[in-house]
């Protein structure tokens, strides 16, 4: 079946810990996207790529850093900068190519502890 | 820096009673416009999407966009106790950054 899986479902982080947040796409989509959701929000954009070895910061960027090395995967490492990284983290991926709507992931939810 | 604005309500409506639910954008480029359904802890999921102006409809959706009032909205008739959820607007803009940027959401509420 194709999709975007993210993993894990829930990640629990100390203060001062980086972590990494998985997302794997088997769609073809040049494009992926990084979300934040905070509870009663909307998404907001954290980091997006077009095509491989290339993305560029979303409204949120800081305290996040992304990689692009492979068309399928486009993971998302919140760093120790990052002041409240509590919250559900959403990966998503569309055609570059064609009008279509963004395809995501089941979340991430990240909790500090 | 594009927005998007949604009302986030609540918005109460009857069971078998239409909703409408408001989206406005500030972007006049944006090409793609899209409706997506988010249940309380999952992840969002496609109603419709809609890319010329007028109305589209999809059973008992149904979308309207008028791009030069940078407007869409969507209609849900009928409403069902399963519709209560929150809906995100969303725009995209095709061949250029590819971003897309989503509304803060509106809460709908189906009171049985």
């Amino acid at each position: 079946d194709g999709g975007i899986t993210q993993s894990p479902k829930y990640l629990f982080r100390k203060e001062g810990q980086n972590v990494t947040l998985s997302c794997e796409q088997n769609l073809n989509h040049d494009a992926m996207y990084w979300y934040r959701q905070d509870p009663g929000q909307g998404l907001r954009l954290i980091y997006y790529s077009q095509i491989v070895n290339d993305f560029q910061k979303g409204d949120i960027a800081e305290g996040y850093s992304v990689s692009r090395e492979k068309k399928e995967s486009f993971p998302l490492t919140v760093t120790s900068a990052q002041k409240n990284p509590t919250a559900f983290y959403l990966c998503a991926s569309s055609n570059r190519q064609a009008n279509t709507e963004a395809f995501f992931g089941q979340g991430t939810r990240l909790t500090v502890v | 820096q594009k927005e998007v604005e949604q009302n986030s309500g609540p918005l109460s409506v009857p069971e078998g009673a239409i909703a409408s639910l408001n989206c406005t954008y500030s972007d006049r480029v944006s090409q793609s416009f899209f409706w997506y359904r988010q249940y309380s802890g999952k992840s969002p999921e496609l109603i419709m999407s809609i890319y010329s102006n007028g109305d589209k409809e999809d059973g008992r959706f149904t979308a309207q966009l008028n791009k030069a009032s940078q407007y869409v909205s969507l209609l849900i008739r009928d409403s069902q106790p399963s519709d209560s959820a929150t809906y995100l607007c969303a725009v995209k803009e095709v061949n250029r950054d590819d971003k897309i940027i989503f509304g803060k959401g509106t809460r709908l509420h189906i009171l049985p």
